[in-house]
């Protein structure tokens, strides 16, 4: 069962920052949230991952609330290209490896 | 950032056929590799991670006599969908852990029509 909840789908007009929210309510103290986006029929891309802190990149900010309980990936100046589903994933330890626990995304639609 | 190489990109087959699917981790070693598959607009599905040298776990409900996994080296996986049928086409994509910081990378998928 997926770890998270997104809405369905978002518009953010080019230029804007996009901004994304997450729910992953009932996610433990290791594990880690990830961001992947997938342009359609191609393989994900990875975005961002954090713990706790919020962390930033050449492609998005990651803001984590202190409880964990909700994050928000931050599209700074969006583009047309940033146009995909965006998928908010709780990784998940396992005896010796780790899963990730797909939801099932978010569509947001870049508009001019 | 690290390159999975996924191969083909799409293939059509007539039902009955066995259908071989590879993935490449090409910078560096991947000791774990995952393979998912997605039906249209929905979210991937795991379907069975490879460990090298070791035989794959599946996830429940995946035929594993119907999705052979064979991770022979650390760096390529191969998927084979035997005797085919029309309920298997999908977009299969596969994932390799590994670099330094053992991110999780996908290859670009294989979109698999049988006939």
């Amino acid at each position: 069962d997926a770890k998270t909840t997104q809405p369905p789908s978002m518009d953010c007009a080019e230029g804007r920052a996009a901004n994304l929210p997450c729910n992953h309510s009932t996610i433990s103290g290791n594990e880690y949230v990830y961001w992947y986006r997938q342009i359609h029929s191609q393989g994900p891309q990875y975005i961002i991952h954090g713990l706790k802190n919020n962390e930033t990149n050449e492609m998005a900010s990651l803001i984590i609330t202190e409880d964990r309980k909700s994050s928000t990936l931050i599209l700074p100046h969006a583009t047309l290209r940033d146009t995909a589903v965006y998928y908010c994933i709780v990784r998940v330890e396992t005896d010796s490896n780790y899963q990730l626990i797909w939801g099932a995304g978010t569509k947001l639609i870049i508009k001019p | 950032g690290a390159v999975v190489s996924q191969h083909p990109s799409r293939v059509i087959c007539k039902s009955g056929t066995s259908v071989k699917i590879e993935c490449r981790s090409l910078d560096f070693q991947a000791t774990t590799m995952f393979w998912y598959r997605q039906f249209p607009k929905q979210s991937l599905m795991l379907m069975a991670t490879s460990n090298e040298g070791s035989k794959a776990t599946y996830e429940q409900g995946v035929e594993k006599d119907k999705f052979l996994i064979n991770h022979a080296s650390l760096t390529l996986s191969t998927l084979t969908v035997t005797s085919a049928h029309p309920e298997d086409s999908s977009f299969y994509i596969c994932s390799a852990r590994g670099g330094f910081d053992e991110k999780l990378f996908f290859g670009s998928g294989t979109q698999l029509s049988v006939l």
